[in-house]
């Protein structure tokens, strides 16, 4: 059973383009997140929901809009795509604060992007 | 500053030598949690180990171990006999107590050749 799982698995698009990338968990986590890995691998957070309402959101550029339908799902929108989006997105949830000692997070397979 | 800190950017080794990948973090914190977490070349991100900061109680796992000391903030990771599935990216992460954000260091690159 896939725990954590992102659509698309890979994206190539032209700049200036909008595409949507969902993520979806089952682990049944309160918490989702959207980590964004450049070539050099390092790893930085651009947003974190609990259960549907946003409690991170780091310096990202307002045409990054993520959206939480429901605990379950965490979809990034981003409009008027830039070469410098090309990235791999990760999505990730744990149990969240209130999960205390045993709060992990899980990570997703990774959306690469490619902006052309 | 970086909570985070794996100043090893990259390192190789011969197939059964032992390697260890450091991890120093900082918090003020009396409660927070480190993780390790695996990244493979194939891309996907696999968690290692949890540890919470009031278990100092190190951890072995096959070959892999985990040394936790609080009196220097750091929290390594040793794989003893390496093999060539171990070449990956590593990443090693802290969480506080009342915040749900994550803080990963830039990971360090180990290749393992035969």
């Amino acid at each position: 059973d896939t725990a954590v799982s992102q659509t698309p698995k890979y994206l190539v698009t032209q700049m200036g383009n909008d595409k949507s990338i969902k993520c979806e968990q089952n682990l049944g986590h309160d918490t989702m997140y959207w980590y964004k890995q450049d070539s050099k691998k390092f790893l930085k957070i651009m947003f974190s929901y609990n259960n549907k309402e946003l409690i991170i959101n780091e310096t990202v550029p307002n045409r990054f809009s993520p959206k939480s339908p429901d605990k379950a799902h965490l979809n990034l929108h981003i409009n008027s795509l830039e070469l410098g989006d090309s990235a791999v997105y990760f999505c990730a949830s744990s149990q969240g604060r209130l999960a205390g000692v045993t709060d992990t997070q899980y990570f997703g397979p990774g959306t690469r992007l490619t902006v052309l | 500053a970086q909570k985070v800190t794996q100043a090893q950017t990259e390192i190789s080794v011969v197939e059964k030598e032992d390697v260890t990948l450091d991890c120093v973090y900082e918090t003020r914190d009396t409660t927070y949690y480190l993780f390790w977490y695996k990244q493979p070349p194939s891309g996907e991100l696999v968690f290692l180990i949890r540890r919470n900061s009031f278990d100092e109680q190190n951890e072995i796992s096959g070959r892999y171990s985990w040394n936790f000391q609080k009196s220097t903030s750091s929290f390594n990771f040793t794989i003893t006999a390496s093999q060539v599935v171990d070449s990956a990216v590593y990443f090693c992460a802290l969480k506080e107590n009342n915040f749900n954000k994550f803080y990963f260091g830039s990971g360090t690159k180990l290749n393992v050749k035969p």
